[in-house]
């Protein structure tokens, strides 16, 4: 089973609109970590916000906000005011367990901001 | 800059030859990371250095891969009798420790001719 599924292989937004990136997760472990990344057509990884599994609040980071609903595990990406400069792929990722560990990856979805 | 450095950002090769790509993490950064990113999909996970050692090295996909950080900052990724199916681009990230984002370089795109 996957560990991370985002369900929306693509997205054509306006500009200047909010945008919802969808993000599920699977894990057992009580501890776990949840990321999300933007990854430009130049290719680098960009982290954007994190949220811990304990955390009491969804994270904000700007205009970015995670949707942070764990009894249906789900992680969503929030980006509001959408600019040009926002389109990208986004990954959604998940670290388990209280380590320092390796990172899973969903597919990513390809966000289009349209002029 | 202060960021994760990858060397050399493109390589092309034949089939057959053998290939390293090396990775200078964030100064103080004691986890480092390797990952495999395919056209069209999110990056495979392939090893975990803490410090000198391999934490955990489940993603690396057969003996032909392995990788060495022998000080415990530089790390190098080598892969022996590459494969077509080798193509693609190697990520390296390096984290502070616990709780920390993974940070990434820009990636080397490997070709196997």
């Amino acid at each position: 089973a996957q560990k991370i599924t985002q369900t929306q292989p693509g997205m054509f937004v306006q500009e200047k609109e909010a945008v919802t990136l969808d993000c599920t997760y699977d894990t057992s472990d009580p501890s776990y970590g949840l990321f999300w990344y933007k990854q430009p057509s130049s290719g680098e990884m960009i982290f954007l916000i994190y949220q811990g599994s304990y955390d009491q609040q969804n994270a904000t980071e700007g205009r970015y906000s995670l949707n942070f609903q764990k009894a249906r595990k789900s992680a969503n990406l929030v980006i509001s005011a959408s600019q040009l400069g926002d389109s990208a792929m986004y990954f959604c990722a998940m670290r388990e367990g209280n380590r320092d560990d390796k990172i899973i990856f969903g597919k990513g979805t390809r966000l289009h901001i349209l002029p | 800059g202060a960021g994760v450095s990858q060397t050399p950002s493109n390589k092309v090769t034949e089939k057959g030859k053998y290939v390293e790509l090396r990775c200078d993490p964030i100064s103080g950064h004691t986890a480092l990371y390797w990952y495999r990113q395919s056209l069209g999909q999110g990056p495979e996970f392939l090893i975990y250095f803490q410090g000198t050692g391999a934490a955990d090295d489940s993603g690396l996909p057969n003996d032909r891969f392995f990788a060495v950080r022998p000080e415990g900052s530089v790390s190098t990724l080598k892969i022996q009798r590459t494969e077509r199916g080798d193509s693609a681009v190697y990520l390296c990230a390096s984290s502070l420790g616990l709780y920390g984002p993974q940070h990434f370089g820009d990636g080397t795109r490997l070709s196997i001719l």
